[in-house]
């Protein structure tokens, strides 16, 4: 069971969009829409910010929004912000019984 | 609002049990049906260790699955983790979970176990 394929980093100016992608495979991004995405701050516990590939939590901004394309994921987001500046992982059910497999993890640095 | 609390001890030696405790609070343990456990090494990634339900059913992470048990205790709100033949590559910070919708919405504050003798 490997881990997710996320780029290392990612930047952006305040008000710009950014993409990032999780590249999995057809046994676990590509099979369902059981894709979850998790903000984390330095020294902090992750915070869930979308679920079901593009359900949102409450509280959540609506400037974050996830989509998928065959064995890819993606989490978007929109009008980036200082406080947007942190890590980044997504995350898959995969197989049957279900197992759950992390993203590498995306830093977000807000220019 | 959902509280959890992991405890248990921070240094395990070298082939040793790591054996953690995560405390339930603000809540019935049947407010989900899933409960889990996720770590992350220093520096690195998370990774899912695996999940028990509420009537005890328990699916783990193909990686830890010959080490790894997970049990309940609904009478005191609380779930364990028990991780055998550690090594140093077990060293992270272990995250207690609610699960829902196949992602976990509650964590932990986390606990940091390091592997050593």
């Amino acid at each position: 069971q490997s881990a997710l394929t996320q780029p290392a980093s990612m930047s952006g100016s305040p008000g710009q969009s950014i993409t990032i992608s999780c590249t999995g495979t057809s046994s676990d991004v590509g099979s369902n829409n059981l894709v979850s995405w998790y903000q984390q701050y330095p020294g902090k516990a992750p915070k869930l910010m979308i679920y079901d590939l593009s359900e949102r939590p409450s509280g959540v901004s609506n400037r974050f929004s996830g989509s998928k394309s065959g064995n890819t994921a993606s989490l978007t987001i929109s009008g980036l912000q200082a406080e947007d500046e942190a890590d980044y992982y997504c995350c898959s059910c995969a197989g049957s019984p279900p197992s759950y497999v992390f993203g590498t993890g995306t830093k977000v640095t807000v220019l | 609002q959902v509280q959890l609390q992991e405890s248990g001890p921070g240094l395990v030696k070298p082939s040793g049990t790591l054996s953690l405790t995560c405390v339930v609070s603000g809540g019935s343990m049947s407010i989900s049906k899933w409960w889990g456990w996720v770590r992350q090494s220093p520096g690195k990634g998370l990774e899912w260790i695996g999940e028990i339900s509420h009537d005890g059913i328990t699916n783990y992470n193909p990686s830890f699955k010959s080490r790894v048990t997970m049990s309940l205790d609904k009478s005191n709100n609380q779930f364990s983790l028990r991780l055998t033949s550690v090594t140093a590559a077990d060293t992270a910070l272990y995250y207690c979970a609610k699960e829902s919708h196949s992602s976990v919405d509650y964590w932990g504050q986390g606990t940091l176990v390091t592997v050593s003798s």
